[in-house]
């Protein structure tokens, strides 16, 4: 299907586990993200990339890490899962630097950390 | 560092009626601004996005403005419907790529 897909929707880990959130796009979009919304803080980025093998830090990466060796697909990695980890994670795309660079966000993956 | 704020938190309106969300940014070196719609429990939509030269953008019932000298934004809806409860954000993009958004404004249309 076209857009954008995230996997798994849901997990539940426990503390120390690794942990893989997959994003997907199809539109060949040249830039990707990765947020977490927080009651309290709203969406904050954690890592973003403008193209394959190119990442960033966002405001808040500690505890991730990013990987982007195809243009389509952005996972994310908790290498050693924390409780305050827990939290809704959004995946989004853009076209780029361009009047086309609106963003659109995958449905999310609940994540909870126990 | 860029802050962006969106006040009122929460507002409720009856239907019909028109109304304003507001969004203000501290830094005015924004590359553009985007309004989107967050329905309980799903994703973000997008609504409208405002390049940093744009004054406004309009979609149907929705129209966005940019100030960048006043570092604001509004998003006006014309004649509100129950369908347009959600959460209303704002997020701005710099010019390094990042995008910073505001925490939302949670608006409920009363039938």
């Amino acid at each position: 299907d076209a857009g954008i897909t995230q996997s798994p929707r849901y997990k539940i880990t426990e503390t120390g586990r690794q942990v893989t959130l997959m994003c997907h796009q199809t539109w060949s979009h040249s830039y990707m993200f990765w947020y977490r919304q927080d009651l309290g803080h709203g969406l904050r980025l954690i890592y973003y990339s403008a193209a394959a093998d190119i990442t960033d830090k966002g405001e808040v990466p500690d505890g991730y890490v990013v990987s982007r060796s195809k243009t389509e697909n952005f996972p994310l990695t908790l290498e050693s899962a924390t409780r305050s980890q827990t939290s809704v994670y959004f995946c989004a795309s853009s076209s780029g630097q361009s009047s086309y660079n609106e963003q659109f966000f995958g449905p999310g993956t609940r994540l909870t950390v126990l | 560092k860029q802050e962006v704020t969106q006040i009122p938190a929460a507002l409720s309106v009856p239907e019909g009626e028109n109304l304003v969300l507001n969004c203000s940014f501290t830094d005015s070196a924004i590359y553009n601004l985007q309004w989107f719609r967050q329905d309980p429990g799903k994703g973000l939509t997008s609504l409208l996005l405002i390049q940093s030269s744009q004054r406004e953008q309009t979609s149907g019932r929705l129209n966005a403005s940019l100030d960048k000298s006043s570092g604001r934004s509004t998003l006006y809806i014309a004649a509100s419907q129950p369908g347009d409860s959600a959460t209303y954000l704002c997020a701005v993009r710099l010019g390094d790529d990042k995008i910073i958004f505001g925490k939302g404004t949670r608006l409920h249309i009363l039938p």
